[in-house]
């Protein structure tokens, strides 16, 4: 069974950083492009972010762009979103969240697993 | 960037009725080399993450229930849930994942009247 699990949400001062991270298991986590989405109090949903399984291919929505970054560790099975310069828009509920890939193996851009997210918080 | 809009905002149907949710995208998210539509739509309770329903505009995800359908092409869609019931009372998101950014929906609330 597919499990994300998000952690390293929290309450964090304008201007400040935070490292989110996503435990994955269920699955051969360096094969699979992941990703990160977020959602504000109330809101709707905004992707943030994506890396591919080698981390060759990295992308990110604008609002984020030159202030986030994605990474992950294959060998820890893990996935890591660092946040800097952050600012009150970014209050919201961060999710992990898996592609989906179909019996070739080839993926397609909507999402088939997400984790239970990771509060983050942006206030003085 | 392509644009989502949903309609309505919310819906309250009764127990057993049918619920119908539109979703327009600012331009067409068909892909006329294979004649797929690149949208999902998803399903999200309080307090949990999107579930996800349909993909290909109308592929239902295994273990959905058949009561929910999804149709359309090129840049209008309708999700219907064909007979409400209780568990059925969430927020509903279409995404489109033609093209990067990938882009959400406004949500549509759905309520028991």
């Amino acid at each position: 069974e597919v499990q994300l699990v998000e952690s390293g949400g929290g309450l964090v001062k304008p201007g400040g950083s935070l490292r989110l991270s996503c435990a994955a298991s269920g699955f051969t986590f360096s094969t699979y492009s992941m990703n990160w989405v977020r959602q504000a109090p109330g809101k709707g949903l905004e992707w943030v972010s994506s890396i591919s399984s080698s981390s060759t291919y990295i992308y990110y929505a604008d609002s984020v762009k030159g202030r986030f970054t994605i990474s992950r560790d294959n060998a820890k099975n893990s996935l890591y979103l660092q946040m800097n310069s952050l600012r009150a828009e970014d209050t919201a509920v961060y999710y992990c969240a898996r592609y989906y890939y179909d019996s070739s193996g080839y993926y397609y851009d909507f999402f088939q697993h997400w984790g239970l997210g990771t509060l983050v918080t942006v206030s003085s | 960037d392509i644009v989502m809009t949903q309609s309505p905002d919310s819906l309250a149907v009764s127990l057993g009725e049918r619920a119908t949710i539109n979703c327009k995208s600012s331009q067409s998210v068909l892909y006329t080399s294979n004649n797929k539509n690149y949208l999902a739509w998803y399903q999200q309770k309080p307090g949990q993450p999107p579930k996800l329903l349909i993909y290909w505009a109308s592929n239902r995800e295994s273990g959905v229930p058949d009561r929910f359908s999804g149709s359309g092409s090129g840049a209008d869609f309708t999700l219907t849930i064909s007979s409400l019931q209780a568990e059925d009372v969430a927020v509903y998101y279409c995404q489109q994942y033609y093209s990067s950014p990938l882009t959400f929906g406004g949500g549509t609330k759905v309520e028991i009247k």
